[in-house]
């Protein structure tokens, strides 16, 4: 019963390349969520993602960031021509909204970026 | 819209003492209320939540919560620290629509003295 699996936990790039951070949500989830966390600060808040929709996407960068979660396969998060503040933790999230679940989200351990 | 308001970026207690960590909120809507646990270098844990049950909520580690309709609160308690309490502690809102986002408040440290 494998949780919510990021890849890569560590990555370094240097500024100006590309990184991309991948997601695979708990078995059975639909949706995901993805945050940031910067040193000493708490998490805000990026996308809201359903398969094949991004439900929403009011906490994006308006450049160089995009998210995706295909109908087969894991979310992607990319970040294209990194700087510097880029450098932080992201963290993946999952649920299966419901009454039930009471829209319970369920994190991953987290991928900490490295612009150097 | 929801928002949450964590009072006291840091809390400090003995051994033994009472925690107690703060929490308000705004929605709307009915709520749904989270506390997390975030130790260093790892993703949050889930300690508790409330969804319109029972307003007293139960967590893992000895953690309870409970959510005041009157007082927009969802304080998380614990009769007794202990130093392996130590942690980030986050709570959270979001409401029963599965459209409605999780929004997290800016977290509480707490820390245990000896």
């Amino acid at each position: 019963n494998a949780g919510v699996m990021q890849n890569p936990r560590h990555l370094v790039r240097r500024r100006g390349q590309e990184a991309r951070l991948r997601c695979s949500p708990m078995k059975g989830h639909s949706h995901v969520y993805w945050y940031r966390q910067l040193p000493e600060e708490g998490l805000k808040f990026m996308v809201y993602l359903q398969k094949e929709n991004i439900i929403d996407e009011s906490g994006m960068p308006k450049e160089r960031f995009s998210a995706e979660f295909p109908k087969e396969g894991p979310s992607i998060l990319r970040i294209q021509q990194v700087v510097r503040g880029d450098s932080a933790a992201y963290f993946c999230a999952s649920s299966m909204p419901g009454q039930d679940s009471g829209n319970t989200i369920y994190f991953g351990e987290g991928s900490w970026l490295t612009v150097v | 819209a929801q928002s949450v308001t964590q009072l006291g970026s840091h809390v400090s207690v003995s051994e033994g003492a009472l925690v107690l960590l703060r929490c308000n909120y705004s929605s709307s809507v009915p709520p749904y209320l989270f506390w997390y646990v975030q130790y260093p270098n790892q993703g949050l844990q889930l300690l508790l939540k409330y969804t319109s049950a029972a307003t007293l909520v139960k967590g893992i580690n000895g953690f309870e919560a409970e959510f005041k309709k009157s007082e927009t609160s969802f304080h998380l308690t614990k009769p007794s620290a202990h130093m392996s309490d130590a942690a980030e502690y986050f709570c959270a809102v979001t409401t029963y629509s599965s459209a409605s986002k999780i929004i997290f408040g800016s977290g509480t440290r707490l820390s245990i003295r000896p």
